[in-house]
């Protein structure tokens, strides 16, 4: 069975400072997508990134990385420089290649940048 | 702006009804998803429509159903509601029917039942 697990319910940090969400998965599937979707005050969700299981590569977007480890079966993510507009819950979900196409989203961590 | 349009934006009734929630998708998208949000729950999937066709479900209620229509728009359909169906429901499009393509979603419907 598929299960994303985003441990840190909240956090708070000071504008600035950087911040890393952490998100671990669990699947039998070899071949598997992960997500972050951010949802801020106004509550509309805004997908971030995808990533397959065959790209271990880390991604950088601007003040926004991801650390996408097998071997831990983690797919963190970090703010460099945090600002006050960062401030939302951030999702991330998985999905199984196959026949049974959903998407199961971790119970999110709500980020508070203070100014 | 996603591009998804749900409708209505919030919803207020009383428990035994029934609510229809509405999702047009983004211009060029072919699959619908509709998941429900609540504070103990957290996110959940409902269930996926492709071109008309159901594709996946997910934790939806024989209470609940949906379809999606030949023009690709989609309707959730919400019957006998109980007070534990207060939620904010969203609806997402893809531009095709597998799960590992990005979804954008709609605003959300807040649904509260009295």
């Amino acid at each position: 069975a598929q299960k994303v697990t985003q441990a840190q319910t909240e956090i708070s940090v000071v504008e600035k400072e950087d911040v890393t969400l952490d998100c671990v998965y669990e699947t039998r599937d070899t071949t598997y997508y992960l997500f972050w979707y951010k949802q801020p005050p106004s509550g509309e969700l805004v997908f971030l990134i995808r990533r397959n299981s065959f790209d271990e590569q880390n991604e950088i977007s601007g003040r926004y990385s991801w650390n996408f480890q097998k071997s831990t079966s983690s797919f963190n993510f970090t703010i460099t420089a945090s600002q006050v507009v960062d401030s939302a819950v951030y999702f991330c979900a998985l999905s199984e290649a196959g026949r049974d196409d959903k998407i199961i989203f971790g119970k999110g961590t709500r980020l508070h940048i203070l100014p | 702006d996603s591009g998804v349009t749900q409708t209505p934006k919030h919803l207020i009734t009383a428990t035994g009804q029934r609510v229809t929630l509405r999702c047009s998708p983004r211009s060029g998208d072919l699959s619908v998803y509709w998941y429900q949000q609540s504070l103990d729950q957290g996110l959940q999937f409902l269930i996926q429509y492709y071109n008309g066709e159901e594709r996946a479900k997910g934790n939806i209620l024989e209470r609940f159903s949906a379809q999606q229509f030949p023009d690709l728009h989609s309707e959730l359909n919400l019957s006998s509601l109980e007070l534990g169906d207060s939620a904010l429901y969203f609806c997402a499009s893809s531009v095709e029917g597998d799960s590992n393509q990005p979804q954008h979603f709609g605003d959300g419907t807040r649904l509260s039942i009295l």
